[in-house]
Protein backbone atom coordinates (compact mmCIF):
# COMPACT_ATOMS: atom_id res chain seq x y z
CA UNK A 1 0.00 0.00 0.00
CA UNK A 2 1.35 3.56 -0.54
CA UNK A 3 0.81 5.60 2.68
CA UNK A 4 -0.20 8.88 2.82
CA UNK A 5 0.98 10.94 5.65
CA UNK A 6 0.01 14.33 6.93
CA UNK A 7 1.07 17.25 8.79
CA UNK A 8 0.60 18.87 10.84
CA UNK A 9 -2.38 16.80 12.18
CA UNK A 10 -4.30 19.96 13.51
CA UNK A 11 -3.77 23.43 13.03
CA UNK A 12 -4.90 26.68 14.99
CA UNK A 13 -5.27 30.13 12.77
CA UNK A 14 -7.16 32.92 11.96
CA UNK A 15 -9.67 34.71 9.92
CA UNK A 16 -7.20 36.00 7.13
CA UNK A 17 -4.28 33.95 7.84
CA UNK A 18 -2.92 31.97 5.25
CA UNK A 19 -1.83 28.29 5.61
CA UNK A 20 -0.16 25.27 4.33
CA UNK A 21 -0.66 21.66 4.68
CA UNK A 22 1.62 18.74 3.91
CA UNK A 23 0.50 15.64 2.54
CA UNK A 24 3.98 12.97 2.01
CA UNK A 25 3.76 9.47 -0.05
CA UNK A 26 5.54 6.78 0.67
CA UNK A 27 6.58 6.80 -2.70
CA UNK A 28 6.44 8.54 -5.96
CA UNK A 29 2.65 9.14 -7.18
CA UNK A 30 4.11 12.22 -9.74
CA UNK A 31 0.70 14.24 -9.23
CA UNK A 32 -1.91 11.74 -8.60
CA UNK A 33 -3.37 13.79 -5.35
CA UNK A 34 -6.47 14.77 -5.01
CA UNK A 35 -7.41 17.34 -1.99
CA UNK A 36 -10.60 17.56 0.41
CA UNK A 37 -12.95 19.24 2.65
CA UNK A 38 -14.73 18.11 5.39
CA UNK A 39 -16.73 20.36 7.24
CA UNK A 40 -19.31 18.96 10.15
CA UNK A 41 -22.01 17.57 8.95
CA UNK A 42 -21.56 17.69 5.21
CA UNK A 43 -20.11 15.02 3.22
CA UNK A 44 -16.96 15.75 2.29
CA UNK A 45 -15.95 17.98 -0.74
CA UNK A 46 -13.12 17.81 -3.60
CA UNK A 47 -11.26 21.00 -3.86
CA UNK A 48 -8.20 20.02 -5.59
CA UNK A 49 -7.92 16.69 -8.47
CA UNK A 50 -4.04 16.33 -10.05
CA UNK A 51 -2.45 18.17 -7.37
CA UNK A 52 -2.73 21.54 -8.37
CA UNK A 53 -5.88 21.69 -10.24
CA UNK A 54 -8.77 23.45 -8.99
CA UNK A 55 -12.35 21.87 -8.52
CA UNK A 56 -15.18 23.82 -10.36
CA UNK A 57 -16.65 26.06 -7.77
CA UNK A 58 -13.97 25.82 -5.17
CA UNK A 59 -12.75 29.77 -4.18
CA UNK A 60 -9.65 30.48 -6.14
CA UNK A 61 -7.54 31.01 -2.24
CA UNK A 62 -7.72 27.16 -2.46
CA UNK A 63 -4.25 26.19 -4.20
CA UNK A 64 -2.54 22.85 -4.30
CA UNK A 65 1.54 22.39 -5.77
CA UNK A 66 4.05 19.21 -5.38
CA UNK A 67 4.61 16.42 -7.19
CA UNK A 68 6.18 13.31 -6.88
CA UNK A 69 6.22 12.37 -3.07
CA UNK A 70 5.70 15.94 -1.30
CA UNK A 71 2.54 17.95 -1.71
CA UNK A 72 0.63 20.75 -0.22
CA UNK A 73 -2.80 22.59 0.28
CA UNK A 74 -2.21 26.59 0.70
CA UNK A 75 -5.66 28.38 2.09
CA UNK A 76 -4.96 31.79 1.61
CA UNK A 77 -7.17 34.75 3.49
CA UNK A 78 -8.87 31.98 5.39
CA UNK A 79 -12.73 32.68 5.52
CA UNK A 80 -14.61 31.42 8.95
CA UNK A 81 -15.85 28.50 6.48
CA UNK A 82 -12.61 26.76 5.86
CA UNK A 83 -12.33 25.39 9.26
CA UNK A 84 -12.61 21.96 8.92
CA UNK A 85 -10.72 18.53 8.26
CA UNK A 86 -8.75 18.31 5.36
CA UNK A 87 -7.75 15.05 3.76
CA UNK A 88 -5.50 14.09 0.48
CA UNK A 89 -6.40 11.27 -1.65
CA UNK A 90 -3.62 9.08 -3.81
CA UNK A 91 -4.97 7.73 -7.01
CA UNK A 92 -1.77 6.09 -8.43
CA UNK A 93 -2.77 2.60 -7.46
CA UNK A 94 -6.34 3.12 -8.71
CA UNK A 95 -7.34 -0.32 -7.24
CA UNK A 96 -5.55 0.50 -3.72
CA UNK A 97 -6.93 4.17 -3.14
CA UNK A 98 -4.98 5.67 0.43
CA UNK A 99 -6.03 8.61 2.31
CA UNK A 100 -3.85 10.62 4.24
CA UNK A 101 -5.15 11.23 8.10
CA UNK A 102 -6.69 14.28 7.67
CA UNK A 103 -5.76 17.82 9.13
CA UNK A 104 -7.73 19.50 11.67
CA UNK A 105 -7.55 23.60 10.99
CA UNK A 106 -9.13 25.00 13.98
CA UNK A 107 -9.63 29.22 14.53
CA UNK B 1 -26.64 18.61 -9.65
CA UNK B 2 -25.85 14.75 -8.45
CA UNK B 3 -26.39 13.94 -4.77
CA UNK B 4 -26.06 10.65 -2.68
CA UNK B 5 -27.36 8.88 -0.11
CA UNK B 6 -26.52 6.30 2.27
CA UNK B 7 -29.08 3.79 3.97
CA UNK B 8 -28.99 1.25 5.89
CA UNK B 9 -28.99 -0.65 9.40
CA UNK B 10 -27.08 1.88 12.28
CA UNK B 11 -26.48 -1.83 14.12
CA UNK B 12 -25.62 -4.93 12.89
CA UNK B 13 -23.95 -7.78 14.79
CA UNK B 14 -20.77 -9.29 15.00
CA UNK B 15 -20.49 -12.20 12.65
CA UNK B 16 -23.10 -10.94 10.50
CA UNK B 17 -23.94 -9.04 7.46
CA UNK B 18 -22.92 -5.01 6.55
CA UNK B 19 -25.90 -4.18 3.83
CA UNK B 20 -25.90 -0.41 2.77
CA UNK B 21 -27.44 0.81 -0.40
CA UNK B 22 -26.29 4.41 -1.98
CA UNK B 23 -29.22 6.40 -3.40
CA UNK B 24 -28.42 8.17 -6.42
CA UNK B 25 -30.71 11.58 -7.55
CA UNK B 26 -30.47 14.42 -9.60
CA UNK B 27 -27.95 14.55 -12.74
CA UNK B 28 -27.48 10.76 -12.59
CA UNK B 29 -25.39 9.94 -16.00
CA UNK B 30 -24.14 6.32 -16.46
CA UNK B 31 -20.80 6.98 -18.59
CA UNK B 32 -17.67 5.23 -18.77
CA UNK B 33 -16.39 8.23 -16.85
CA UNK B 34 -17.50 7.07 -13.68
CA UNK B 35 -17.53 4.87 -11.49
CA UNK B 36 -18.93 4.54 -7.48
CA UNK B 37 -17.22 3.71 -4.88
CA UNK B 38 -17.81 3.10 -1.22
CA UNK B 39 -15.27 4.55 1.54
CA UNK B 40 -15.42 4.16 5.43
CA UNK B 41 -13.67 5.80 8.50
CA UNK B 42 -13.47 3.63 11.81
CA UNK B 43 -13.34 6.31 14.52
CA UNK B 44 -10.19 8.07 14.98
CA UNK B 45 -8.35 6.53 11.77
CA UNK B 46 -8.18 7.47 8.17
CA UNK B 47 -10.65 7.44 5.51
CA UNK B 48 -10.18 3.92 3.55
CA UNK B 49 -11.27 2.94 0.29
CA UNK B 50 -13.37 -0.34 0.58
CA UNK B 51 -14.29 -0.82 -3.00
CA UNK B 52 -15.69 0.58 -6.86
CA UNK B 53 -17.32 -0.65 -9.34
CA UNK B 54 -17.37 0.50 -12.96
CA UNK B 55 -19.92 1.28 -15.68
CA UNK B 56 -18.61 -1.80 -17.48
CA UNK B 57 -19.77 -3.81 -14.08
CA UNK B 58 -16.75 -4.93 -13.07
CA UNK B 59 -16.11 -4.56 -9.46
CA UNK B 60 -12.96 -3.41 -7.99
CA UNK B 61 -12.05 -4.40 -4.14
CA UNK B 62 -9.64 -3.14 -1.14
CA UNK B 63 -7.82 -6.10 -0.79
CA UNK B 64 -8.04 -6.30 2.83
CA UNK B 65 -11.46 -6.72 2.66
CA UNK B 66 -11.74 -8.50 -0.60
CA UNK B 67 -13.08 -11.91 1.03
CA UNK B 68 -15.77 -10.37 2.67
CA UNK B 69 -16.69 -7.57 -0.33
CA UNK B 70 -19.90 -7.12 -2.39
CA UNK B 71 -20.64 -4.00 -4.26
CA UNK B 72 -23.36 -4.12 -6.92
CA UNK B 73 -25.13 -1.43 -8.69
CA UNK B 74 -28.90 -1.64 -9.59
CA UNK B 75 -29.21 0.98 -12.97
CA UNK B 76 -32.78 0.55 -13.31
CA UNK B 77 -33.28 1.68 -9.49
CA UNK B 78 -30.50 4.60 -9.56
CA UNK B 79 -28.69 2.90 -6.72
CA UNK B 80 -25.92 0.84 -5.93
CA UNK B 81 -25.30 -1.27 -2.75
CA UNK B 82 -22.35 -2.83 -0.54
CA UNK B 83 -22.75 -5.90 1.30
CA UNK B 84 -19.79 -6.53 4.06
CA UNK B 85 -19.70 -10.39 5.66
CA UNK B 86 -18.57 -11.47 8.88
CA UNK B 87 -18.59 -8.02 10.71
CA UNK B 88 -16.32 -7.53 13.63
CA UNK B 89 -16.16 -4.53 15.98
CA UNK B 90 -12.99 -3.33 13.54
CA UNK B 91 -15.76 -3.00 10.71
CA UNK B 92 -17.30 0.25 13.00
CA UNK B 93 -17.36 3.25 10.93
CA UNK B 94 -18.91 6.28 9.31
CA UNK B 95 -19.34 4.16 5.71
CA UNK B 96 -19.78 6.47 2.48
CA UNK B 97 -20.54 6.58 -0.64
CA UNK B 98 -19.17 8.90 -3.89
CA UNK B 99 -18.96 8.57 -7.37
CA UNK B 100 -15.51 8.43 -8.74
CA UNK B 101 -14.69 10.69 -11.92
CA UNK B 102 -12.61 9.20 -14.70
CA UNK B 103 -9.93 11.67 -15.32
CA UNK B 104 -7.36 11.53 -17.90
CA UNK B 105 -4.78 10.41 -15.85
CA UNK B 106 -6.60 10.48 -12.75
CA UNK B 107 -9.58 9.46 -10.68
CA UNK B 108 -11.39 11.53 -7.95
CA UNK B 109 -14.25 11.14 -5.67
CA UNK B 110 -17.15 13.54 -6.30
CA UNK B 111 -19.53 13.84 -4.98
CA UNK B 112 -19.81 12.17 -1.80
CA UNK B 113 -22.75 10.93 0.61
CA UNK B 114 -23.10 12.52 3.88
CA UNK B 115 -22.28 8.84 5.52
CA UNK B 116 -23.58 6.74 7.61
CA UNK B 117 -22.38 5.45 11.13
CA UNK B 118 -22.63 1.55 10.93
CA UNK B 119 -21.40 0.25 15.00
CA UNK B 120 -20.56 -3.73 15.20
CA UNK B 121 -22.24 -4.51 18.57
CA UNK B 122 -24.03 -7.48 20.14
Amino acid sequence: DIQMTQSPSSLSASVGDRVTITCRASQSISSYLNWYQHRPGKPPRLLIYAASTLQSGVPSRFSGSGSGTDFTLTINNLQPEDFAIYFCQQSYSTLQYTFGQGTKLEI
Amino acid sequence: QLQLQESGPGLVKPSETLSLTCNVSGDYIRSSSYFWGWIRQPPGKEMEWIASIYYSGNPYYNPSLRSRVTISEDTSKKHFSLKLSSVTAADTAVYYCARGVVGTFIHWFDPWGHGTLVTVSS
